[in-house]
């Protein structure tokens, strides 16, 4: 089973943030918090990840409370393009590796 | 950087034919693929992960002897759905995992199978 839960869906205007929460409140000490997202019939594309601190990269920015029970993807200018299904994954660093998906958010952006 | 590429990105085939799958990372040397399959509006779910040079370790309820995986180089992972069944129908995903510092998985573009 996934250790996350999201939101079924969630819709944003064109232009403003979009902030998607993730619930993980089972995430071991060593486990890092991984974002994807999913274009229609495409592979998932890597987002961005983390431990413990926030982290920002040229697409989003990944907000991680301080106890690890949840995390928020912010995309700050959201754009039509934007338009796909966000997954929250949580993923040790060592074993197995293993990526095991929820049902994700799906993210409409709306002109 | 990190591409991962799939061939071919769509099969048709008749039931009983087997269909091979390749899974190329172009840019890195992957030493762990995974494999993973989509149904209309559902998630990914996991198949099977395969490590370079060892068999693959299958997820509880996927037939190994169905779907045959060999990682036979760092770059290469080849998925074989044989003797397929119109319900092997699906959208078929690797991803490649770099070894060196990065854990991060990237993802192939998929392959649509359609068995008729």
């Amino acid at each position: 089973d996934a250790k996350t839960t999201q939101p079924p869906s969630m819709d944003c205007a064109e232009g403003r943030a979009a902030n998607l929460p993730c619930n993980h409140s089972t995430i071991s000490g060593n486990e890092y918090v991984y974002w994807y997202r999913q274009i229609h019939s495409q592979g998932p594309q890597y987002i961005i990840h983390g431990l413990k601190n926030n982290e920002t990269n040229e697409m989003a920015s990944l907000i991680i409370t301080e106890d690890r029970k949840s995390s928020t993807l912010i995309l700050p200018h959201a754009t039509l393009r934007d338009t796909a299904v966000y997954y929250c994954i949580v993923s040790s660093t060592s074993g197995t590796y293993k990526y095991i998906f929820g049902t994700g958010t799906r993210l409409k952006v709306l002109a | 950087g990190a591409v991962v590429s799939q061939h071919p990105s769509w099969v048709i085939c008749k039931s009983g034919t087997s269909v091979k799958i390749e899974c190329r990372s172009l840019d890195f040397q992957a030493t762990t693929m995974f494999w993973y399959r989509q149904f209309p509006k559902q998630s990914l779910m996991l198949m099977a992960t395969s490590n370079e040079g060892s068999k693959a370790t299958y997820e509880q309820g996927v037939e190994k002897d169905k779907f045959l995986i060999n990682h036979a180089s760092l770059t290469l992972s080849t998925l074989t759905v044989t003797s397929a069944h119109p319900e092997d129908s699906s959208f078929y995903i690797c991803s490649a995992r770099d070894g060196q510092g990065r854990n991060e998985q990237y993802f192939g573009p998929g392959t649509r199978l359609t068995v008729t």
